[in-house]
């Protein structure tokens, strides 16, 4: 099973401010990583796929770059609804799908 | 529109069995796989079961091999989860997923919580 993990678990940044978050897998995935935006109450919701491709509707503040084993989720300049939880999610075919366990992003 | 509505979650005693269904609607069910995830109580996601879209090939991870059945009607556009053998560690909230035949999960629907408590 690839493990994966995500860095920081928590980050604090203020609302206009960039954000990058960090998702590493235990052996190479390709470009079989996606990341989803989760509130409280809700359920996740698709940002980005195939590493760096936005999904339907998300707005180009969001970006992913990576491949193989390093991926990160950047947010330009923060809204107050970009406030939530951030998960990775492999699915390259080696493996069962994985999630990582998550970072908090959190106003500072 | 796409559209998922999780059902038939409950308290449960441990050992004992139960059924969860979403029911999709505003898209062509037959076409997608399918997933359901689950996540416990202030935890992350876990991924507890995928059914290709016509049924043919099951997956799940070890945790709940041989005890949760996923399964599918495309004449009804239903997912189903059979959990047997429950396990107070069952505990969460269980989504479905439509997956466009790529592993990434582009909707979810609302969650079904499931409690196994004595």
């Amino acid at each position: 099973e690839i493990v994966m993990t995500q860095s920081p678990a928590t980050l604090s940044v203020s609302p206009g401010e960039r954000a990058t978050l960090s998702c590493r897998a235990s052996e190479s995935v390709g470009s079989d990583l996606a990341w989803y935006q989760q509130k409280p109450g809700q359920a996740p919701r698709l940002l980005m796929h195939t590493a760096s491709i936005r999904a339907t509707g998300i707005p180009a503040r969001f970006s992913g770059r990576g491949a193989g084993t390093e991926f990160t989720l950047t947010i330009s300049s923060l809204q107050s609804e970009d406030f939530a939880i951030y998960y990775c999610q492999q699915y390259n075919n080696k493996s069962p799908i994985t999630f990582g366990q998550g970072t908090r992003l959190e106003t500072k | 529109q796409v559209h998922l509505v999780e059902s038939g979650g409950g308290v449960v005693q441990p050992g004992r069995s139960l059924r969860v269904s979403c029911a999709a609607s505003g898209f062509s069910f037959s076409f997608f796989a399918m997933h359901w995830v689950r996540q416990a109580p202030g935890k992350g996601l876990e991924w507890v079961a995928v059914i290709s879209f016509d049924g043919s090939n099951k997956n799940y991870p070890d945790s709940v091999k041989g005890r949760f059945i996923i399964s599918r009607d495309n004449t009804k556009n239903t997912l189903y989860l059979q959990m047997n053998s429950l396990k107070t560690e069952d505990t969460a909230v269980y989504y479905c997923a439509r997956d466009p035949n790529s592993g990434w999960l582009d909707s979810w629907g609302q969650g079904t919580p499931v409690t196994v408590s004595s």
